[in-house]
């Protein structure tokens, strides 16, 4: 299957660490890709190449893969990481590029 | 950085044809070889729509692969979207996207957006 799993919400402190995951088995042959979405904008890319910041991404923002999972996490959480965040990756041998469900970021 | 820019009717009636237009700044077009469409519906999560090489080789979502048409034109830096027989399931925000192909896979930048509303 190419879906890819995410969990719909996660709530974390202000300053603390929160990791957000992503399982699907496109994910054993594709790197993953990260997007966060702010209310009302264009989604950002955080990470692509399962763990590679983009130039300008804070070094808060972490990205790491084990088989089948890809994980985000977040250190030191600040209030405008507060956003959805999809992951991505392709299946090849479907053409088919998948997106998760989107997992919503509330910061306390 | 290069910048994207959707265009199109906002509004379109069931049955009918979306048409959206991508320009691309400067000449990302000609030194990127992949482009892609995805869409939110209102919201909801986001969705791959397809993805179109330089050649024009074409990949689609394969619920919407007997109704859409990606294109490009790199003389008007534009890639383009076709919708046929649109229903209220296709009312979302498109947005098209550079999309890296390097073994691994990424969209950077994204276009803003744009709504299309599917209603008579």
């Amino acid at each position: 299957s190419s879906e890819l799993t995410q969990d719909p919400a996660v709530s974390v402190a202000l300053g603390q660490t929160v990791r957000i995951t992503c399982q699907g088995d496109s994910l054993r042959g594709s790197y993953a890709s990260w997007y966060q979405q702010r209310s009302g904008q264009a989604p950002k890319l955080v990470i692509y190449a399962a763990d590679t910041r983009p130039p300008g991404i804070p070094d808060r923002f972490i990205g790491s893969y084990s088989g089948t999972t890809a994980s985000l996490t977040i250190t030191g959480v600040q209030a405008e990481d507060e956003a959805d965040y999809y992951c991505n990756s392709r299946d090849s041998s479907q053409g088919f590029v998948p997106f998760g469900g989107g997992t919503k970021l509330t910061v306390l | 950085q290069e910048q994207l820019q959707e265009s199109g009717p906002g509004l379109v009636e069931p049955s009918g044809t979306l048409s959206l237009t991508c320009t691309v700044s400067g000449d990302s077009i000609n030194t990127n070889p992949w482009w892609s469409w995805v869409r939110q519906p209102p919201g909801q999560g986001l969705e791959w729509v397809g993805e179109i090489h330089q050649s024009g080789s074409t990949n689609y979502h394969p619920s919407l692969k007997s109704r859409v048409t990606i294109s490009i034109d790199k003389s008007k830096n534009q890639v383009s979207l076709e919708l046929t027989s649109v229903t209220a399931a296709d009312t979302a925000t498109y947005y098209c996207a550079m999309y890296k192909r390097q073994g691994v896979t990424w969209f950077d930048p994204w276009g803003q957006g744009a709504l299309v509303i599917v209603s008579s």
